[in-house]
């Protein structure tokens, strides 16, 4: 079973800065299945990237995914104030299990 | 616009079995699998399982095999997942979500199941 191992933890930032999460796996991911979530407090994920680098419905381009192979980056180009979240890569590829990273925390500076 | 709709929280003693139902609207029911995903308090995402609503195929993730259920009601388009054995470990939110080709697009609301005795 694929491991997601993302970092760092926890980010430390300011609004307007650049946000760069990892998302690292313990083989090879198809592109094709790799997903980024947004989670905020009391609420439900929200898909952000699917497919390594494709924006959700709705995602701003801020958003922005990239990478193969067993290396993925999350960027978030000018941090505003609702980006301030919690971050899960998944791989969801041809066949189950599709597990999760443990999350990265983006906080404020 | 798609929904999903799950029921409502539950309290449970050790032991017991919990069933979570999620109603899909909005889509063709049918189209796309369900995955169901838990979140321990101030914990990460976990994968449980995914079930086909197309032909009901399912699979758990390895530590829930024996414990675990999903089924659909392709006639209601509904979803379920049914939790055996209780723990207190098992507290968490449960989530269902539209599993397709372009990631877990859609989520339920959440279901706060509490295991206590």
């Amino acid at each position: 079973e694929i491991v997601l191992t993302q970092s760092p933890g926890t980010l430390s930032l300011s609004p307007g800065e650049r946000a760069t999460l990892s998302c690292r796996a313990s083989q090879s991911v198809s592109s094709s299945y790799l997903a980024w979530y947004q989670q905020k407090p009391g609420q439900a994920p929200r898909l952000l990237i699917y497919g390594a680098s494709s924006r959700a419905t709705g995602i701003p381009d801020r958003f922005s995914g990239s990478g193969s192979g067993t290396d993925f980056t999350l960027t978030i180009s000018r941090l505003e104030p609702e980006d301030f979240a919690v971050y899960y890569c998944q791989q969801y590829g041809s066949s189950p299990p599709w597990p999760f990273g443990q999350g990265t925390k983006v906080e404020i500076k | 616009q798609v929904q999903l709709v799950q029921s409502g929280a539950e309290v449970k003693k050790p032991g017991a079995s919990v069933k979570v139902s999620c109603k899909a609207s909005g889509y063709t029911f049918t189209s796309y699998g369900i995955s169901w995903v838990r979140q321990a308090p101030g914990q990460g995402l976990e994968w449980m399982g995914w079930i086909s609503a197309y032909n009901g195929n399912t699979n758990y993730a390895q530590k829930l095999q024996g414990r675990v259920t999903m089924t659909t009601d392709t006639s209601t388009s509904t979803a379920y997942m049914e939790l055996r054995s209780l723990r207190s470990d098992d507290t968490a939110v449960y989530y269902c979500a539209r599993q397709g080709g372009g990631g877990t697009d859609y989520w339920g609301q959440g279901t706060l199941v509490t295991v206590s005795s």
